[in-house]
């Protein structure tokens, strides 16, 4: 079974760029979520998908962070226009279906997102 | 609020000694508690999972952890150290479906 994969591995950007990273959950994983970590910081959650649909996005820093699950599969990240504090780590990661367990999420490897 | 506090950010062993790495928590009520670990370029892997069951939990690679209610304490154990753990570790509790994370645990092994 392949796991969480996330695209790019790095991305080097000049702030007031575009960028979009991707993230395939495994096959089957009805919750996908994105984390972010910044230099020196925690891991900290940005959002989570039931499906296609955004079940909590308490996290996410602010409008100029937007991200989408078309079709329930994959899913995007897009930061426009990105600043110099966006830099970090951005984690995604997939779990089962909750109906009150709580099942482990599985992480993909990160993409590391670096703004000049 | 859900909380968890690594109380060391980084511990230093030898090849064959015991691994204590610590981490509070705060909860308002029964938590599900995690340890994760992160080896250099790889993404994030479940150690082991607490959801209330057995209060001693047993991970893969020869890791456990305790929990604690008393103490609100969750920390991570193996009795014998291996060059292979040298990683980052990571205390986290559950907060419905979002993760919680501590700051971290950078472990270094010795030969």
């Amino acid at each position: 079974e392949a796991g969480v994969t996330q695209f790019p591995s790095h991305s080097v950007i000049e702030k007031g760029q575009t960028v979009t990273l991707r993230c395939d959950p495994i096959s089957g994983h009805d919750n996908l979520y994105w984390y972010r970590r910044v230099m020196g910081k925690e891991i900290k959650f940005l959002l989570h998908f039931v499906k296609e649909s955004k079940q909590d996005e308490s996290g996410m820093p602010n409008n100029r962070f937007l991200a989408e699950r078309t079709g329930g599969t994959y899913s995007t990240l897009k930061v426009q226009p990105a600043e110099l504090e966006d830099s970090g780590v951005y984690f995604c990661a997939s779990s089962h279906r909750t109906s009150g367990k709580t099942y482990e999420q599985y992480f993909g490897p990160g993409t590391r997102l670096t703004v000049t | 609020a859900q909380s968890v506090t690594q109380l060391d950010s980084h511990v230093s062993v030898s090849e064959g000694t015991p691994v204590l790495l610590r981490c509070n928590y705060s909860s308002s009520y029964s938590p599900s508690l995690f340890w994760y670990v992160q080896h250099p370029n790889k993404g994030l892997q479940l150690l082991l999972k607490y959801t209330s069951a057995a209060t001693l939990v047993k991970g893969i690679n020869g890791f456990e952890a305790e929990f604690k209610k008393s103490e609100t304490s969750f920390h991570l154990t193996k009795p014998s150290a291996h060059m292979s753990d040298a990683a980052e570790y990571f205390c986290v509790v559950s907060v419905v479906t979002a993760l919680i994370f501590g700051k971290g645990t950078t472990l270094s092994v010795s030969s």
